[in-house]
């Protein structure tokens, strides 16, 4: 069974550092891109980066490019999404979600399989 | 503002069939077969219900389905049941610096 668990709610102050996780189960986990998706309270999904494990390429989202960093254990398949210096905004909930290959190996534009939400508070 | 465009909200009786719709561009929406559609309950893990425009993933209703004209990819529900209120946001590939776009998301209400 494919499942994708994150860690758990974080209360932070502004400028201070996070890393959140996302360990994934039941497939392999080098050969299928990691999403993040934000969702802020009451606002709508919003992509932010992918990772690919197998060679760690990554590509980010304008929006979120330079704001965030993501990396990848492939040794304990988890990937991360870090903050150097939280803001205020960066209040909302994150999720990590999969996006599989095709039948061909070629890249495929959808979420299968999503994480249960890390939920970050950033408040002074 | 989100570069694919739903209406706020839309609503059905239950039996009825209902469509929301993610308007884009040439270079999103209409230039490539990689709309998506996402199905979020309140405080839950958002579910992929349509991918590449019109197919459906094992385990999903076929009450469910997607389509596309132009700049315009629609989702339709029918049979409009209660569980089925939720929010619905479309997402597509864009050819754009972007990568990939959602639109803003439409609530569905069961009357």
């Amino acid at each position: 069974e494919v499942q994708l668990v994150q860690s758990g709610a974080e209360v932070k102050k502004p400028g201070e550092s996070l890393k959140i996780s996302c360990k994934g189960s039941g497939y392999s986990f080098i050969r299928y891109w990691i999403g993040w998706v934000r969702q802020m309270p009451g606002k709508g999904l919003e992509w932010m980066a992918f990772i690919y494990p197998g060679d760690s390429d990554t590509r980010y989202s304008p929006s979120f490019q330079g704001q965030v960093t993501i990396s990848a254990d492939n040794s304990i398949s988890t990937a991360y999404l870090q903050w150097s210096s939280l803001k205020a905004s960066d209040t909302a909930t994150y999720y990590c979600a999969r996006r599989p290959v095709d039948n061909y190996g070629s890249d495929t534009f959808f979420f299968d399989y999503w994480g249960q939400g890390t939920l970050v508070i950033v408040s002074s | 503002q989100s570069a694919l465009t739903q209406p706020a909200s839309v609503s059905g009786s239950p039996g009825q069939s209902i469509t929301i719709s993610c308007t884009g561009t040439n270079s999103d929406v209409g230039g490539y077969n990689y709309v998506s559609w996402y199905q979020q309950h309140p405080g839950k893990v958002p579910k992929l219900m349509i991918y590449d425009v019109s197919k459906r993933p094992s385990g999903v209703s076929n009450r469910f389905s997607g389509s596309k004209s132009g700049n315009t990819a629609s989702l339709t529900i029918s049979g409009l049941q209660a569980e089925d209120e939720a929010d619905y946001y479309c997402s597509s590939y864009t050819s754009s610096n972007t990568y990939w776009v959602f639109g803003g998301g439409t609530k569905l209400t069961v009357l």
